[in-house]
């Protein structure tokens, strides 16, 4: 597809459970971030992977968050020993960066939820 | 900056009237910003950007005004509609270095009255 795709769209986890989320950008985007939104709420950065550039962890909440990039293209966010407090929607972009930035394209998210 | 852990201002219009959305910026060195739009149940969408180098930028019923003296970005949408209903973002950018990942304002809740 043409968009930034994010899956699962839709994860229920019991508390306690390891998550792993999936967002697939557009083919040839350098940069691609990730974005926790809780409801009614602003978007909450988490990281931001730049080329070859060592990523921006900035963001991360605990250590029980991490992110990967392989091979410059998917992105995986991993969560470890889930809590309530994690149900949101996380968001994942991507943007094209080569002399100027441009816009970020977002992906539909995927909802968490941990009971 | 960023935004966590506040509930998100409301700007309510009459449907037919001018909107006018707000944000203030802290990093001098931005020089790329842009406006997202996103509805209930989606990603955020690009509505407009801007570079430093321009001071006003006009869309479809949408206009863009940065004034980089005071660190101010506005959007502007004229004749609101209820399809206008959503939340708005700025995000700024500077197109080197450390700064060059997108920085998210706060978000403006816009409500559109019939």
């Amino acid at each position: 597809g043409a968009g930034v795709s994010q899956s699962p769209s839709n994860k229920v986890t019991e508390k306690g459970k390891d998550v792993e989320l999936r967002c697939d950008p557009i083919s040839g985007h350098t940069a691609l971030y990730w974005y926790r939104q809780s409801l009614g709420q602003g978007l909450e950065f988490l990281i931001y992977f730049q080329g070859n550039s060592a990523p921006d962890k900035s963001g991360l909440p605990s250590d029980r968050f991490s992110a990967e990039r392989t091979g410059g293209s998917v992105s995986t966010l991993t969560i470890q020993r889930t809590q309530q407090e994690d149900s949101a929607v996380y968001l994942c972009a991507s943007s094209l960066f080569a002399r100027l930035n441009t816009e970020a394209f977002f992906g539909q998210g995927t909802r968490l939820t941990v009971v | 900056g960023e935004s966590v852990g506040l509930h998100l201002p409301t700007l309510s219009v009459q449907e037919g009237d001018n909107s006018i959305i707000n944000c203030a910026y802290s990093n001098s060195a931005s020089d790329y910003f842009i406006w997202y739009k996103q509805e209930s149940g989606k990603g955020p969408q690009f509505i407009i950007d801007i570079r430093s180098n321009m001071d006003k930028r006009q869309g479809q019923r949408v206009t863009v005004l940065l004034n980089k003296t005071v660190k101010h970005l506005s959007l502007q949408i004229a004749a609101t509609q209820p399809g206008d209903s959503a939340v708005y973002f700025c995000a700024e950018s500077a197109d080197t270095g450390a700064n060059s990942k997108l920085t998210f304002g706060k978000g403006i809740t816009l409500s559109v009255r019939p």
